[in-house]
C-alpha cells in the first residue's frame, strides 16, 4: 500500500499571500495524484488531477505540481474561501486508492 | 448537470449492517466507474471500493474484504454499499464518487451519509 503523507498538518496563511502545501508518496506514483478540497460538512471537490490540471471550474490560482514522489499544491493568492482541508490522493497503483491525512489551511 | 443523490441518516446497532444506496443522474450511468470513500468523525478519507456499473465487477479494499457488498441497479442508475458486522469504529460518513474517465480522482460526490453505529 501507497502511503501519502501531507505537510505541514495545519498552515496559517493570510489572505491574500501565497499558500504552498506538500505531499509525499512513499513510493512512485508517476503523475497519478489528486487534490481535493474539503469544507466543514460537505463532500470533497476535486481541484487538480493528473498531479497539474485542474478541475473543471476551479480559479487559476490553483496549481499543482510534481512527479514520482513529491507534489506541491499552491494557492497563489488566497481568498477567504479558500480556507479549508486539503487532501491528496494517489490512484497509481491500487487497490487501495489511498489519502493524505490532509492539512488544514487557517487564516493567520 | 451530473447529481449523485445519497440515502439518508442510519442508527444501527454493533453487528448490523446497512446498506447505503446512491443515485446517479445526469449522464450515462454505465460509462463511469464509481467509488466509495468514507470519513470517520474529525478524520481523513478512506477508500472502500470500486463497481464497475456496465458489467457489476467489483474490487474492495482489503481491511473491508468479507464485509462489504457494492452493487448496482442499471435500471434505475442506482449503485449500492452494504457493510455488515458493523462496530463503532463504522461510524462515519460514507460517500459515493464517480471517477473521472480515464482517472482514478473524482470529478462529482455524493452528499454523503452518515452511518451512526451506536448501542
Amino acid at each position: 500500500e501507497i502511503v501519502m503523507t501531507q505537510s505541514p498538518a495545519t498552515l496559517s496563511v493570510s489572505p491574500g499571500e501565497k499558500a504552498t502545501l506538500s505531499c509525499r508518496a512513499s513510493q512512485s506514483v508517476s503523475s497519478n495524484l489528486a487534490w481535493y478540497q474539503q469544507k466543514p460538512g460537505q463532500a470533497p471537490r476535486l481541484l487538480i488531477y493528473g498531479a497539474s490540471t485542474r478541475a473543471t471550474g476551479i480559479p487559476a490560482r490553483f496549481s499543482g505540481s510534481g512527479s514520482g514522489t513529491e507534489f506541491s499544491l499552491t494557492i497563489s493568492s488566497l481568498q477567504s474561501e479558500d480556507f479549508a482541508v486539503y487532501y491528496c490522493q494517489q490512484y497509481n497503483n491500487w487497490p487501495p486508492i489511498t489519502f493524505g491525512q490532509g492539512t488544514r489551511l487557517e487564516i493567520k | 448537470q451530473v447529481q449523485l443523490v445519497q440515502s439518508g441518516a442510519e442508527v444501527k446497532k454493533p453487528g448490523a449492517s446497512v446498506k447505503v444506496s446512491c443515485k446517479a443522474s445526469g449522464y450515462t450511468f454505465t460509462s463511469y466507474y464509481m467509488h466509495w470513500v468514507r470519513q470517520a468523525p474529525g478524520q481523513g478519507l478512506e477508500w472502500m471500493g470500486i463497481i464497475n456499473p456496465s458489467g457489476g465487477s467489483t474490487s474492495y479494499a482489503q481491511r473491508y474484504q468479507g464485509r462489504v457488498t457494492m452493487t448496482r441497479d442499471t435500471s434505475t442508475s442506482t449503485v449500492y454499499m452494504e457493510l455488515s458486522s458493523l462496530r463503532s469504529e463504522d461510524t462515519a460518513v460514507y460517500y459515493c464518487a464517480r471517477a473521472l474517465q480515464y482517472s482514478g480522482s473524482y470529478d462529482y460526490w455524493g452528499q454523503g451519509t452518515l452511518v451512526t453505529v451506536s448501542s
